[in-house]
């Protein structure tokens, strides 16, 4: 089984600066990377798959980069409606499909 | 619109059982992967189970945690996808949520609609 490991577990981030959130699967998964967005009491939303592709309705300032194991998603601008959590998962080995563990992006 | 609707979860004791309900709107459900995900409260996203499309062979896997005690099965003619959970443990508590790949292929199956998840608790 794949392990994705996402690092910080929590960013504190000013708004209108940029965020750099970090993936790391236990083996390469290729480009079958995603990265999910929770806000509180919602259901998660897919952002990007293949690793660099915004998803339909997605803002271009959110981008993600990366293939192997090593992958980044980056939020150029941070605007108030993206302090949320987000989770990568990778679908290249599957079943099962494995999830990051999260990392919290907070206001500072 | 794209939909999914995910009914009954409840309150359950343990080494109870339920059956979960999603209902899918607005897409051609017959072709889907349909997949369940759960989340414990304040924890992250843990994947359940997927069954493939007819077309696709219409096979399940599950996760370690949940195999040979929960059952995913679906009917094409009323859009309907079903999660059944038996021998239910205090450690299944958790929002469950109906996944489809629309957009996705089978060779790139990311999870592009989400339902808005229902709660199960499993306690005495």
């Amino acid at each position: 089984e794949i392990v994705m490991t996402q690092s910080p577990a929590t960013l504190s981030v000013s708004p209108g600066e940029r965020a750099t959130l970090s993936c790391r699967a236990s083996q390469s998964v290729s480009s079958n990377l995603a990265w999910y967005q929770q806000k509180p009491g919602q259901a998660p939303r897919l952002l990007i798959y293949g690793a660099s592709t915004r998803a339909t309705g997605i803002p271009a300032r959110f981008s993600g980069s990366g293939s192997g194991t090593d992958f980044t998603l980056t939020i150029s601008s941070l605007q108030s409606e993206d302090f949320a959590v987000y989770y990568c998962q990778q679908y290249n080995n599957w079943p099962p499909y494995s999830f990051g563990q999260g990392t919290k992006l907070e206001i500072k | 619109d794209v939909q999914l609707v995910e009914s009954g979860g409840g309150l359950v004791k343990p080494g109870g059982s339920l059956r979960l309900s999603c209902a899918a709107s607005g897409f051609s459900f017959t072709t889907a992967w349909m997949n369940w995900v759960r989340q414990a409260p304040g924890k992250g996203l843990e994947w359940v189970g997927r069954l493939k499309s007819k077309a696709g062979g219409g096979t399940t896997d599950y996760a370690a945690p949940v195999k040979g005690r929960f059952t995913i099965s679906r009917d094409d003619s009323k859009n309907m996808l079903y999660l059944e959970m038996n021998s239910l443990k205090a450690e299944d508590t958790a929002v469950y949520y109906c996944i489809a790949i629309i957009s996705g292929t089978p060779a790139d199956p990311y999870f592009d609609c989400w339902g808005q998840g229902t709660l199960v608790t499993v306690s005495s």
